[in-house]
């Protein structure tokens, strides 16, 4: 069974909705919880990051954790065609690597 | 501005030739990271360092090869390519922070 099981897609939605991305996870040692964005043909970059459980939010996008429930999920308000990427989740315990998970291919259409 | 640059951004390369995919990040950061990642496809960790002269096998073997000679370049070889090997092969580097590491372009491999 894999540490971090992150919710298959691809998904696709129409420009204005809300998009829901989630993440499950089985090591409950994990302490920092982290969003990608990978743009076609681009390496991934750090999008949002959030330590505690309870919601963080950065103008459209909310991380989500649920520490009891060993559960992340990202929110998108709003949804843009340019938010159409790969989404990764990650996860890491001080002093090891960063765990990700498969990604969730998201198109927002015009 | 990127910190981290990988070069080539686009390889295509025929079968049996040597190649080194250069990777080179200017953060001053002690851990670098190499990824393979196929199209529409999960990350998988292939090689890591810790440090100068420190390299280590990730989580899904790999026949390429790594050196970390200085802190900021960390290479990747392929002595003998295959069509197997057709990719594309992600860099990266991480600080102190434990937020997450930061990720170079990317080099898209084709090996014909």
């Amino acid at each position: 069974q894999k540490e971090v099981e992150q919710d298959p897609g691809p998904l696709s939605v129409p420009e204005g909705a809300i998009v829901s991305l989630n993440c499950t996870y089985s090591n409950s040692a994990f302490q920092y919880f982290m969003w990608y964005r990978q743009y076609s043909r681009k390496g991934p970059e750090l999008l949002m990051y959030t330590y505690s459980s309870g919601n963080k939010e950065d103008g459209r996008f909310t991380a989500q954790v649920d520490k009891s429930s060993k559960y992340i999920s990202l929110f998108i308000r709003d949804s843009q065609p340019s938010d159409s990427a790969t989404y990764l989740c990650a996860m890491i315990t001080s002093g090891s690597r960063l765990t990700f998970g498969e990604g969730t291919q998201l198109t927002v259409n015009p | 501005e990127a910190d981290i640059y990988q070069t080539p951004r686009y390889l295509v390369i025929g079968t049996g030739k040597k190649i080194t995919l250069e990777c080179s990040q200017t953060m001053g950061h002690d851990k670098m990271y190499w990824y393979q990642q196929d199209p529409g496809m999960e990350l998988h960790l292939i090689h890591y360092s810790y440090g100068v002269n420190s390299t280590e096998k990730g989580d899904l073997s790999s026949e390429s090869t790594v050196s970390r000679i200085r802190t900021e370049h960390f290479p990747l070889t392929l002595e003998s390519a295959r069509p197997s090997h057709t990719s594309q092969y992600l860099c990266a580097s991480s600080g102190d922070s434990l937020y997450g590491y930061t990720f170079g372009s990317g080099t898209r491999l084709t090996v014909v």
